[in-house]
């Protein structure tokens, strides 16, 4: 099993500039999570899907930030346009039922 | 929704001795508790969970101790070794349930640091 695969594992941009991460869960998880972590806020959900559904998206701080997931394989979060506070490591995460997995992470910059 | 306190956020232990890292949660419908080690730069890893059926759950040098009447679960590791220095985050589910589609709520983490 290769677990939570995650892609870039380091993203620099300008600031002002679409940013798409991508996200394979590991296979027969049926729930997906994506979290951002910072030093001053800590681990925050985002976003999450049950089945493909997108079921609570309350963590998503503005309407730049998007995600969608059209199979049970694929997952992106789209920041569009990207910001310096937005800078951050991304996770995404799967699970079956209970005890996330967690991907490696993306880490972004954007200057 | 779920509110998750964790302390200390920064605890220093001798080798060899004992490091407890206490979590409340708000929600007394929560039925599912795990911990994360994470270590620097990497991604957070479950080690240990607990569902409020039981009180407590061992493993190894590690276990986790739950009160539901007082909404509080805690992280024991004995023996602390220096490959146990990492940061350590106790969470809870943000609907107040468990399993099934519920997200999780993080504590800010606990920085565990084992002086040799």
């Amino acid at each position: 099993d290769a677990g939570v695969i995650q892609s870039p594992r380091h993203e620099v941009t300008e600031m002002g500039q679409e940013v798409t991460l991508r996200c394979k869960p590991i296979s027969g998880h049926n729930s997906l999570f994506w979290y951002r972590q910072t030093m001053m806020r800590g681990l925050e959900l985002l976003i999450y899907f049950n089945n493909n559904v997108p079921i609570d998206d309350s963590g998503m701080p503005e309407d730049r930030f998007s995600a969608k997931m059209p199979n049970a394989s694929f997952s992106t979060l789209k920041i569009q346009p990207s910001e310096p506070r937005d800078s951050a490591v991304y996770f995404c995460a799967s699970r079956a039922y209970y005890g996330y997995t967690f991907g490696s992470g993306t880490r972004l910059t954007v200057v | 929704g779920e509110n998750v306190e964790q302390h200390p956020s920064t605890l220093s232990v001798q080798e060899g001795d004992s490091a407890v890292i206490k979590c409340t949660y708000s929600d007394s419908a929560s039925n599912y508790f795990p911990w994360y080690k994470q270590e620097l730069g990497k991604r957070p890893q479950l080690i240990i969970d607990i569902r409020s059926n039981v009180g407590e759950k061992k493993d190894q040098r590690i276990a986790v101790t739950l009160n539901k009447t007082a909404k509080h679960f805690s992280l024991h590791i004995t023996e602390t070794q220096p490959e146990d220095s990492a940061v350590y985050f106790c969470a809870a589910p943000i609907g107040g349930s468990g399993g099934g589609a519920d997200g999780l709520t993080f504590g800010k983490g606990t920085h565990l640091i084992i002086q040799p």
